[in-house]
């Protein structure tokens, strides 16, 4: 059974670093031809896709946000994880990470992330 | 970047109508396409992927076809517990979504 969970700070100030990590078991990242994302949702809004990361290391990044996306992995530990440098309150928003197979599969709950001062 | 305009944004039909939603996107995505259901307060769930391979364990009525830049999600008889958000996903290259189509029971 596959399965994700993000986590993260819950509230940030503008400018600040937003760290969020994804907890996954079902699968494995070393596994050939394997990838997980991150995507976002504002409240009320549209899904926006942030970045992949694939078994081989390789990432891609929304070229939108590129120079503020940072995407890593722990093999050993199921864990992929996601910095946001230079947040402002349109960075709120509920993120989600998923398994990257023919598109997003299996999707995490979401974390709530909120941007203010 | 691929754009997926997807019609209608929402959508009130009855129990056991036929519903159908569309995305149409910016070029050709070689059928890399994807729909999901997603409930309120829940994580996306995916329906639908290749177009028309329905993922396991999600009820025959649901269904999709298309082909090159416009594609279809069906469900043939909608059920009360179908009310949800809908989107399309292209996955040809990088992912983008569809904005989404609100369902809701007349």
């Amino acid at each position: 059974q596959v399965t994700l969970k993000e986590s993260g700070p819950g509230i940030l100030q503008p400018s600040q670093t937003l760290s969020l990590t994804c907890t996954f078991s079902g699968f494995s990242l070393s596994t050939y031809g394997m990838g997980v994302g991150w995507i976002r949702q504002p409240s009320g809004k549209g899904l926006e896709w942030l970045a992949n990361i694939w078994w081989d290391d390789d990432k891609y990044y929304n070229p939108s946000l590129k120079n503020r996306l940072t995407i890593s992995k722990d093999t050993s530990n199921n864990q992929a994880f996601l910095k946001i440098t230079n947040v402002d309150t349109a960075d709120t928003a509920t993120y989600y990470c998923a398994r990257i197979e023919l598109g997003a599969d299996y999707w995490g709950q979401g974390v709530m992330v909120t941007v203010s001062s | 970047d691929i754009q997926m305009t997807q019609s209608p944004s929402f959508l009130s039909a009855s129990v056991g109508d036929r519903v159908t939603i569309n995305c149409k996107a910016s070029q050709n995505i070689n059928k890399y396409l994807n729909w999901y259901q997603q409930k309120l307060g829940e994580a996306p769930k995916r329906l639908i992927y290749n177009t028309n391979s329905l993922q396991t364990g999600i009820p025959s009525r649901f269904s999709g076809s298309g082909s090159g830049t416009d594609y279809t999600l069906t469900i043939s008889s909608l059920q009360p517990e179908d009310v949800a958000t809908y989107f399309c996903q292209q996955y040809n290259s990088w992912l983008t979504f569809g904005s989404g189509t609100k369902l809701e029971i007349k």
